[in-house]
């Protein structure tokens, strides 16, 4: 079955620095990819989608990068900022291959930016 | 303003009892689905509907029954036979329609605490 890992810890940034986050994926080779943004309490934002043919993908101070090869996406977060502090969540369409089938969830990476 | 919304926010229920939490949208999407997020944990697809009056399980479904008698409205019930209903309970839509790259839009969310 599907497996999506992000690193589970939190991950601590300077602001102004850039974030990278990863996310790795097995046993499946999904048509795409998508990111979103949660803070607490609260339900996901999307942020971006890539698709399977797409090398990286560019919206504003996100970018987001997907190696089929690797079984890999990049998340990169430019000049971050403590409002970008969230728990960042990536997905893959389900096994099923349907786009209306709904969404596989890794667990997040809760991304820190101090001042 | 289109959205999803979620009710209640917060949910109190006594073990053994039934309760059905609602999702209403107005962003006319075709596909609703109900997502079910524990702490450290991915969410995880409960149940989904791509089209009114039809539906499908998802990847944890036991203990959990829906409808979808309208296009904008997605309850889903909690029974007493779910061991562990105590959850964060997410509702989401999206487009579908026949395209396999859509975004999913979420509601706020019902934290549901069993007693």
């Amino acid at each position: 079955s599907q497996k999506i890992e992000q690193n589970s810890e939190a991950l601590n940034i300077q602001e102004g620095k850039t974030a990278t986050l990863t996310c790795n994926y097995t046993n499946y080779s999904p048509a795409y990819l998508q990111w979103y943004r949660q803070d607490p309490g609260r339900g996901p934002v999307f942020l971006l989608l890539i698709r399977e043919n797409e090398k990286e993908k560019r919206k504003e101070r996100l970018k987001v990068t997907f190696d089929t090869t690797l079984k890999q996406s990049l998340f990169h977060i430019t000049a971050s900022q403590p409002a970008d502090s969230a728990t960042y969540l990536c997905a893959l369409e389900r096994e099923s291959g349907g786009g209306a089938d709904g969404l596989t969830f890794g667990k997040g990476t809760h991304l820190i930016i101090q001042p | 303003d289109g959205g999803i919304t979620q009710s209640p926010k917060y949910l109190f229920r006594k073990e053994g009892q039934n309760v059905t939490l609602s999702c209403e949208q107005n962003l006319n999407h075709d596909a609703m689905y109900w997502y079910r997020q524990d702490p450290g944990q991915g969410l995880r697809l409960i149940y989904y509907s791509q089209i009114v009056n039809d539906f499908q399980k998802g990847d944890i479904a036991e203990g959990y029954s829906v409808s979808r008698e309208k296009k904008e409205s997605f309850p889903l019930t909690v029974t007493s036979a779910q061991k562990n209903p105590t959850a964060f309970y997410l509702c989401a839509s999206s487009i579908s329609s026949g395209s396999r790259y859509n975004e999913q839009f979420f509601g706020p969310g019902t934290r549901l605490t069993v007693l």
